[in-house]
């Protein structure tokens, strides 16, 4: 079983620039959620989607958009990407909210 | 004031020593707690979930709770290399999971 695949898993950006990071689960999961870590801060929630069709904001959700495209899918779109965006973002799936989260290997985005 | 907050470490202990890894939590409201490990470069994988006050084992591995103190604990007995990495507890409430920053561990050979 694949899990949560993250794509892409590297990604250098210019201050401005936009980007889309893809998640995907095979794991027929109803909530899937997009994360940043950073340094001394550890997981920080971006947004989260509990089920299919529904989308909320979590902790740290300025900057960023997200789209539930269907069950298996969530994506997180930087419209202008700034340096205090460079960050290792890791997407998550869980078949009932918070419970026995299986996260993908992370995308490490640096923005110049 | 964080909702979790956690030592980041780095904790090095020799090979076959108790490890032992703490959290605490600024909320009261019903809940339930988890620890994820996350070794260089990957991401985190579900160690111990927990709800309920008291000890919990799973083969090396102890969580505990307790409610009172806003305190909760994994400790690894008999420690392998293999188990340096990083250590982060969670609390789930609601439809929100918040982490910790994350304890480093480093169990030399």
């Amino acid at each position: 079983n694949a899990g949560v695949t993250q794509t892409p898993k590297f990604q250098v950006l210019k201050t401005g620039q936009s980007m889309t990071l893809q998640c995907a689960q095979d794991m027929n999961h109803n909530s899937m959620y997009w994360y940043r870590q950073d340094p001394g801060m550890g997981l920080r929630l971006i947004y989260y989607s509990a089920s299919e069709g529904t989308t909320d904001k979590g902790e740290v959700p300025n900057g960023y958009n997200v789209s539930r495209l269907n069950k298996r899918e969530f994506s997180l779109r930087l419209e202008s990407a700034a340096p205090s965006q460079t960050s290792v973002y890791f997407c998550a799936s869980s078949e009932v909210p918070n419970y026995g989260y299986t996260f993908g290997s992370g995308t490490r985005l640096t923005v110049v | 004031q964080k909702e979790v907050e956690q030592d980041p470490g780095p904790l090095s202990v020799p090979e076959g020593a108790i490890v032992s890894l703490n959290c605490t939590y600024s909320n009261s409201a019903f809940q339930y707690f988890m620890w994820y490990r996350q070794y260089s470069r990957k991401g985190p994988e579900l160690l111990m979930y927990t709800y309920s006050s008291g000890n919990k084992e799973d083969g090396r591995f102890t969580a505990q709770v307790d409610k009172s103190s806003k305190y909760i604990s994994l400790f690894i007995r008999d420690s392998q290399p293999s188990d340096s990495a990083t250590y982060l507890c969670g609390r789930a409430a609601g439809n929100k999971l918040t982490f910790g920053g994350g304890t480093r561990v480093l169990v030399k050979p």
